[in-house]
């Protein structure tokens, strides 16, 4: 089945550690997309990437990191420099950039 | 000015009613528009897209766009209380590096 797969589901996160989340889609799309969505918020956009080994920073960029080395996977890390980083992660993937995006199942991520 | 806007809602119909979800934009230069469902707790998932001025339909749903006006909006006929969930609008811009930019979502509740 094509899709896009994000793993785990729920994380937990401790103070001052970084955390890992993988992001795996076999449907053939260019570009990929992380976003973050706080309760009761709508989708803001921390990092995309329209190719292999590119990438950008979207509105929210600040304490996370991206990778993509390869056309299938773009992992974002979040690291300890998030001072907020309990929230609903969304990754996405769309053939262009610009078209229709479509939504793994996201990662509820939470610091304990 | 947010460059996408939805009223947040809770917009309230009957079961079997039009609900009528409505979303205005900023850029004038957009090309393509989505509508996406989102339940409680789940990722985004697209409903319908629509690129020129007018009304596109697919089954329960229409969406229409004018570009005049730059107002798109997502028609529900016989709301059934599975459409209960909060709706995205997604407009690609041209001034943002032709990204997908997300309204706020409108909440919608139909009751039985």
């Amino acid at each position: 089945d094509g899709g896009i797969t994000q793993s785990p589901k729920y994380l937990f996160r401790k103070e001052g550690q970084n955390v890992t989340l993988s992001c795996e889609q076999n449907l053939n799309h260019d570009a990929m997309y992380w976003y973050r969505q706080d309760p009761g918020q709508g989708l803001r956009l921390i990092y995309y990437s329209q190719i292999v080994n590119d990438f950008q920073k979207g509105d929210i960029a600040e304490g996370y990191s991206v990778s993509r080395e390869k056309k299938e996977s773009f992992p974002l890390t979040v690291t300890s420099a998030q001072k907020n980083p309990t929230a609903f992660y969304l990754c996405a993937s769309s053939m262009k950039q610009g078209t229709e995006a479509f939504f793994g199942q996201g990662t509820r991520l939470t610091v304990v | 000015q947010k460059e996408v806007e939805q009223n947040s809602g809770p917009l309230s119909v009957p079961e079997g009613a039009i609900a009528s979800l409505n979303c205005t934009y900023s850029d004038r230069g957009s090309q393509s528009f989505f509508w996406y469902r989102q339940y409680s707790g789940k990722s985004p998932e697209l409903i319908m897209f629509i690129y020129s001025n007018g009304d596109k339909e697919d089954g329960r749903f229409t969406a229409q766009l004018n570009k005049a006006s730059q107002y798109v909006s997502l028609l529900i006929r016989d709301s059934q209380p599975s459409d209960s969930a909060t709706y995205l609008c997604a407009v690609n811009t041209w001034n943002a590096g032709n990204m997908l930019t997300f309204g706020g979502g409108t909440r919608l509740m139909v009751k039985p």
